[in-house]
């Protein structure tokens, strides 16, 4: 079936905005992950969910940060009054089981976040 | 707190001559450790895991990794690179949780 896709692949906006960066996942995968990739660095976990709850928001960086997986597929990484130091390439993955550090987590492309 | 270091920004390799990646971590216990790679366009795709038994792993595309205990190691090999290898690799390590902690990357170029 098909990977894990994002969009956009790439937003532009300004210092102050708000924006939404959307992930669906393989279908029936029930763990999900967000990551941010800064240049020239290794993706920086955000958060995990497992089905609709977050299990693990402790990467998220400050409270302007927040994200949601409302029906257990597809969540919105949400990112209130957006900062220069926000620009980043955000990259979300999937797994099929409990969610454990076994689990072989697959990554989407990324969407390419730019703040002006 | 758990890391990951890879020594190497950047690593250039003639094709068809062997490779070896360099990661160290630091964690207190067995972490379960991975080895990413990461093409231009395309998104992660791991490579290979270790998480407890043998210490030498195999993995896709002809990409083998050694955990060494006592080094705090887990070098990621190819006896003969090609052209493709050309990429950015991750070392990565989660220590049982759910949060997975990548190293900053090392980056391979190869030469024809």
């Amino acid at each position: 079936g098909a990977g894990v896709s994002q969009t956009p692949s790439n937003k532009v906006t300004e210092k102050g905005k708000y924006v939404e960066l959307r992930c669906d996942p393989i279908s029936g995968h029930t763990a999900l992950y967000w990551y941010r990739q800064s240049l020239g660095q290794g993706p920086e976990f955000l958060i995990y969910f497992q089905g609709t709850g977050a299990a693990d928001d402790s990467g998220l960086p400050n409270d302007r940060f927040f994200a949601v997986r409302p029906e257990g597929s597809v969540s919105t990484l949400k990112i209130q009054r957006t900062e220069r130091g926000d620009s980043a390439v955000y990259l979300c993955a999937s797994s099929s089981l409990a969610g454990g550090p076994t689990d072989t987590q697959y990554f989407g492309p990324g969407t390419r976040l730019t703040v002006l | 707190a758990q890391s990951v270091t890879q020594p190497d920004i950047h690593i250039t390799v003639s094709e068809g001559a062997s490779l070896e990646l360099r990661c160290n971590y630091s964690y207190g216990a067995t972490p379960y450790l991975f080895w990413y790679v990461q093409s231009p366009g395309q998104g992660l795709q791991l490579l290979l895991k270790y998480f407890s038994g043998d210490t030498l792993v195999q993995g896709i595309k002809g990409f083998e990794a050694e955990f060494k205990r006592s080094q705090s190691s887990f070098n990621l090999r190819k006896p003969s690179v090609h052209w493709s290898d050309a990429a950015e690799y991750f070392c990565a390590v989660s220590t049982g949780g759910f949060k997975t902690i990548f190293g900053a990357g090392t980056r391979l170029f190869v030469k024809a």
